[in-house]
Order: structure tokens, then C-alpha cells, then sequence
């Protein structure tokens, strides 16, 4: 099956730097999101982006869907920005999504 | 608007006993799922309905059924609970035209002793 690996496993900043997070897919995928699970478990959409840059406040994201990689740019952090962040990619003639490893963003005044 | 949502939130059963947990969303979506959420992974999905009425298995059905009577609601039962299934257990929907973009409820932490 697809393979869905996420780098760095693990990511430490000051409140103030900016990150990168990267998807890696080892296969063709019809969309990809990215969510944000916050300290309390709670799941938020971030992103669906099968393709392109979009962009929401200080996150911004980009799929490169021929290339097979997906990057979460996050800027100026926040501890609230702390938790981890998935990526799942859906598959062509699925109704399923297959979720990454996740990294998870630790924060720090 | 809910959105999706789950009861209970927390749960501990004994080995062996059984439990239903419930999820309903108010977005009139077609699809609905259950994952499971063990530490430090990702979620890996159990069951999925792609309308009511109808059940499918994913990922990791092995000790859980559902059902789907109402458009509404999906249910996850575990018949005869086993200390592995302790978990995090989320429910999500998505609506017909684009099943892969999905909205997650809050979450079950339930605890098998």
C-alpha cells in the first residue's frame, strides 16, 4: 500500500521562528490535507490541497502532486501552534484517506 | 451547527464488557468513518458508511462492528472489549461530492483494564 511519511518526526522553536514540515507519498493521490491536532486531542482542518499553495493567516501550504510532496509552511510560530500535525492523502476510486506519522511542534516562549 | 460530534468522551470498560460509542453530525454528509488513534501514531481507519444503511471495513475492523440506521448517526460497537483496544477513537464525515475532504469530532478516550 501508500506509504505516507512525514519529516521531522519531532520540531522544538522559540515562539517567533518560522518551520517547514514535509509529506512525502509514495504513490499518485487524488487530494491531501493537513490537520493540526492541538494538546487536547482535538483534530482541526487545516488544508485540502491536492495541488498548489494556499495560504491562511501565518500558514501557508504546498502540494507538488507530480513530484509526490506536500510542505506546511508555518511563520512567526505561536504556542498555540504547539501539537501535531498530519497530513492524509486520499486515494483515486477510494472514499478512504491514509494518514502520515505526524510531526509534532513543540513551541516555547 | 455541531458539526460532528461524540458520546461519550471518556470511557473504561473491563476486558470483556461491551460498549457502544455514538457520532452524529448535522452537515446532512453522506459518508461517515471511525479511526483509532493509538500514542504517537497516526489514525488508521476501522469501519466507514458511504450512505445509511450501509457498512464498510477498513484498515482494522477485527473486534468492532457498526451501523448506520439513520443518515445522521454511526455507531461503534465492541462486543467483547480487549485491553488492545484501548485507544482514541474519532469519528468524521464528508459529504458526497468530496468523500476525501473530511470533518473530525472530538474524540473517545476509552481505557480497557
Amino acid at each position: 500500500g501508500i506509504q505516507v511519511e512525514q519529516s521531522p518526526p519531532d520540531l522544538i522553536l522559540q515562539e517567533g521562528a518560522n518551520s517547514t514540515l514535509r509529506c512525502n507519498f509514495s504513490d499518485s493521490v487524488n487530494n491531501l490535507q493537513w490537520f493540526h491536532q492541538n494538546p487536547w486531542g482535538q483534530l482541526i482542518n487545516l488544508f485540502y490541497i491536492p495541488s498548489g499553495t494556499k495560504q491562511n493567516g501565518r500558514l501557508s501550504a504546498t502540494t507538488v502532486a507530480t513530484e509526490r510532496y506536500s510542505l506546511l509552511y508555518i511563520s512567526s510560530s505561536q504556542t498555540t501552534d504547539s501539537g501535531v500535525y498530519f497530513c492524509a492523502v486520499g486515494l483515486y476510486n477510494t472514499d478512504k484517506l491514509i494518514f502520515g506519522t505526524g510531526t509534532r511542534l513543540q513551541v516555547f516562549p | 451547527n455541531a458539526g460532528v460530534t461524540q458520546t461519550p468522551k471518556f470511557r473504561v470498560l473491563k476486558t470483556g464488557q461491551s460498549m457502544t460509542l455514538l457520532c452524529a453530525q448535522d452537515m446532512n454528509h453522506e459518508y461517515m468513518y471511525w479511526y483509532r488513534q493509538d500514542p504517537g501514531m497516526g489514525l488508521r481507519l476501522i469501519h466507514y458508511s458511504v450512505g445509511e444503511g450501509t457498512t464498510a471495513k477498513g484498515e482494522v475492523p477485527d473486534g468492532y462492528n457498526v451501523s448506520r440506521l439513520k443518515k445522521q448517526n454511526f455507531l461503534l460497537g465492541l462486543e467483547s472489549a480487549a485491553p488492545s483496544q484501548t485507544s482514541v477513537y474519532f469519528c468524521a464525515s464528508s459529504y458526497l461530492g468530496d468523500p476525501n475532504e473530511q470533518f473530525f469530532g472530538p474524540g473517545t478516550r476509552l481505557t480497557v483494564l
